[in-house]
């Protein structure tokens, strides 16, 4: 059973700093693995799927890694802003046709002070 | 110029009542998705149809039952409401399951059973 765990649950950086958000699991057989950004009472937005093929995907101010051997992605964010505060999702998909499974993470709740 | 769409936005009811839950897609999509957010903001994919064909089905109770009409719509008919039921619930759609698709999500239904 595919496992997904984001720590920490919660972070607080200053703006301007990099940083990084992680997402750990235990099936490394993914399909792909997707990040996504959900701002508070609103539906979820994503932010960057990567193929379990592809090492990275680049999207402006954002890079999300992927090594599946170790189970590992990251979503680096640079020079974070305080529009940047939001709860950050990671899912994995582990894709055997009919009995396909997707699953999240609980989220990185992200605020960045001004 | 909505993407996906959900119907109503907030659903109030009392436990035993059938209540059901509409989403529409306008992006040409195949694959439609449900997914249940809990009080604890964990989410958790409930069904996913692609072409109206069920491809994920996870373990819910027999009293939560998708129907497709037809691609662009998938809803979500809810039997004998209980207390545990209250939740948000997400609309989602993509190209396909299985490749670089992002998904789109609703706004999301919440849903109070009293």
């Amino acid at each position: 059973k595919q496992e997904v765990t984001q720590i920490p649950a919660a972070l607080s950086v200053p703006e301007g700093e990099n940083l990084v958000l992680n997402c750990s699991f235990t099936d490394s057989a993914i399909y792909n693995l997707q990040w996504f950004r959900q701002d508070p009472g609103k539906g979820l937005t994503s932010l960057l799927l990567i193929q379990s093929s592809q090492r990275e995907q680049t999207s402006g101010r954002l890079n999300a890694s992927l090594d599946k051997s170790s189970g590992r992605s990251t979503l680096y964010i640079a020079a974070s802003q305080p529009g940047d505060s939001a709860t950050y999702l990671c899912a994995a998909l582990n894709y055997t046709g009919a009995n396909s499974k997707l699953t999240f993470g609980k989220g990185i709740t992200l605020s960045v002070r001004p | 110029d909505t993407a996906v769409s959900q119907t109503p936005k907030y659903l109030v009811t009392q436990m035993g009542n059938d209540k059901s839950i509409k989403c529409e897609q306008n992006l040409g999509h195949d694959t439609m998705y449900w997914y249940k957010q809990d009080s604890k903001k964990f989410l958790k994919i409930m069904f996913s149809y692609n072409n109206k064909e069920l491809i994920i089905n996870e373990t819910v109770p027999n009293r939560f039952s998708p129907k497709s009409p037809d691609k662009a719509h998938l809803n979500l008919h809810i039997n004998s409401l209980e207390l545990g039921d209250s939740a948000v619930y997400f609309c989602a759609s993509s190209h396909g399951l299985a490749g670089p698709y992002e998904q789109y999500f609703g706004p999301g239904t919440r849903l109070t059973v009293t």
